[in-house]
């Protein structure tokens, strides 16, 4: 079945420096690949998403590419913010389902 | 406010005994989803309730979970018999139709954290 895998945290940085959270995901067709963020003591919220190959989503200086030859959906972020300190969730929507299918989750850290 | 509602916030329980975690979508949204949060494990699926289609209930991990939607609005899940590994963060979202590629935003709740004793 569908299946999302991203990269275990918690991940520490420090501010303004650059990064990648990895995403990969298995799935029949074409699906639409999202990034959904977890602050602290909040819901989860939709930060940006690609419906097709080659699209690029982007949100609050966040970016990540649908790269169909490497089932990629990696999130980027050039120089983090102690504010970007939060869960960030990689899920899929499969073409001819309406389940979302989520990653487990990696925690961020942003140390001032 | 005009976001996903869920109640209890939180719900300490005894095992075997029945609990209802309830949700309020955003109005017209027709899509309502229940997810399970549970520390290291992810989002896991669990029911997801289209319209007046019959639920998609293949994440339901137990004949011990149900849910139903009334009128199209509330939905109610509900535990019967807890077990202590029921013990997670039960959390709620709605969504406008959304049925193809070019959707899939879903609006969650801040979610039912349940405790098992």
């Amino acid at each position: 079945g569908d299946s999302v895998t991203q990269m275990e945290g918690p991940v520490t940085l420090s501010e303004e420096a650059f990064l990648t959270i990895n995403c990969t995901y298995t799935a029949t067709g074409y699906p639409s690949l999202f990034w959904y963020v977890q602050y602290p003591g909040e819901g989860l919220q939709l930060l940006l998403k690609a419906t097709k190959a080659d699209d690029k989503g982007s949100n609050k200086g966040f970016e990540a590419t649908y790269r169909k030859e490497t089932t990629s959906f990696h999130l980027e972020k050039g120089s983090v913010q102690v504010s970007d300190s939060a869960v960030y969730f990689c899920a899929l929507k499969g073409g001819a389902t309406n389940k979302l299918i989520f990653g487990t989750g990696t925690l961020l850290a942003v140390q001032p | 406010g005009a976001g996903v509602s869920q109640s209890p916030s939180n719900k300490v329980t005894e095992k075997g005994k029945d609990v209802e975690l309830r949700c309020d979508p955003i109005s017209g949204h027709t899509a309502l989803y229940w997810y399970r949060q549970s520390l290291g494990q992810g989002l896991e699926f669990l029911i997801y309730f289209q319209g007046n289609s019959a639920p998609d209930k293949s994440g339901l991990p137990s004949d011990r979970f149900s849910a139903e939607r009334t009128g199209g609005s509330v939905s109610t899940l509900t535990i019967q018999r807890t077990q202590q590994e029921d013990s997670a963060v039960y959390l709620c979202a709605s969504s406008l139709a959304s049925y193809g590629r070019a959707s899939g935003e879903l609006f969650f709740g801040e979610g039912s954290r349940l405790t098992v004793l």
